[in-house]
């Protein structure tokens, strides 16, 4: 059974950081694309990043570059987000996601919420 | 980016009726059209794939269809357990958009 499980959540000031793991268990890792994907509380789904297996690959969308760095760690079946000058409209739900060979993202996680706040 | 337009933004339907939800992309995706489910409180599930293709365990009371720029889930014979918000998503490029979510309510 495909299980994500996420992490690292919490409260955090703004400009402050956090970084977010999704545990990867039940499938072969290192073989699949992965995402994150966050949700504003009472809003939509936003995509926020994807990495391919062995992380030659990543993209961010506009409103996080520069400040999100997601990683994986292979060995271990994790996937990590690092989310440095964290802002107000930074605060959601964030899912880690396994990723497809066309790209929707098939098993999500239940999510690790992150408020950004003084 | 390529946006991506749900209609209608929510609906109310009796059990046992057929519904029918729209999403427009504002370009040309090929069959990158997906769906899914959000249950409040919940993490979205993925529904369906490449417009019509429904992922394992999924009933086939929900359908998937289009082409181009204009797709549509149908949901027949709606169930109590199908009321959540679904989303449209279009995997043709990054950023992947999805559209704003349609609400689905049970009367």
């Amino acid at each position: 059974e495909v299980q994500l499980v996420e992490s690292g959540g919490g409260l955090v000031q703004p400009g402050g950081s956090l970084r977010l793991s999704c545990a990867a268990s039940g499938f072969t890792f290192n073989t699949y694309w992965m995402h994150w994907v966050r949700q504003a509380p009472g809003k939509g789904l936003v995509w926020v990043s994807r990495i391919n297996y062995d992380a030659s690959s990543i993209t961010y969308a506009d409103s996080v570059q520069d400040r999100f760095t997601v990683s994986r760690d292979n060995a271990n079946d994790t996937l990590y987000l690092q989310m440095n000058g964290l802002r107000l409209e930074d605060t959601a739900v964030y899912y880690c996601a396994r990723g497809s060979q066309r790209g929707y993202e098939d098993y999500w996680g239940q999510g690790a919420l992150v408020t950004v706040s003084s | 980016d390529i946006q991506m337009t749900q209609s209608p933004s929510s609906l109310s339907a009796s059990v046992g009726d057929t519904v029918t939800i729209t999403c427009r992309s504002s370009q040309y995706i090929s069959n990158y059209l997906n769906w899914y489910q959000q249950i409040p409180g919940r993490a979205p599930k993925l529904l369906i794939y490449g417009i019509s293709t429904l992922q394992s365990g999924v009933p086939s009371r929900f359908s998937g269809s289009g082409s181009g720029t204009d797709f549509t889930l149908t949901i027949s014979s709606l169930q109590p357990e199908d009321s959540a918000t679904y989303y449209c998503q279009h995997s043709y490029t990054v950023p992947l958009t999805f559209g704003g979510g349609t609400k689905v309510q049970i009367k």
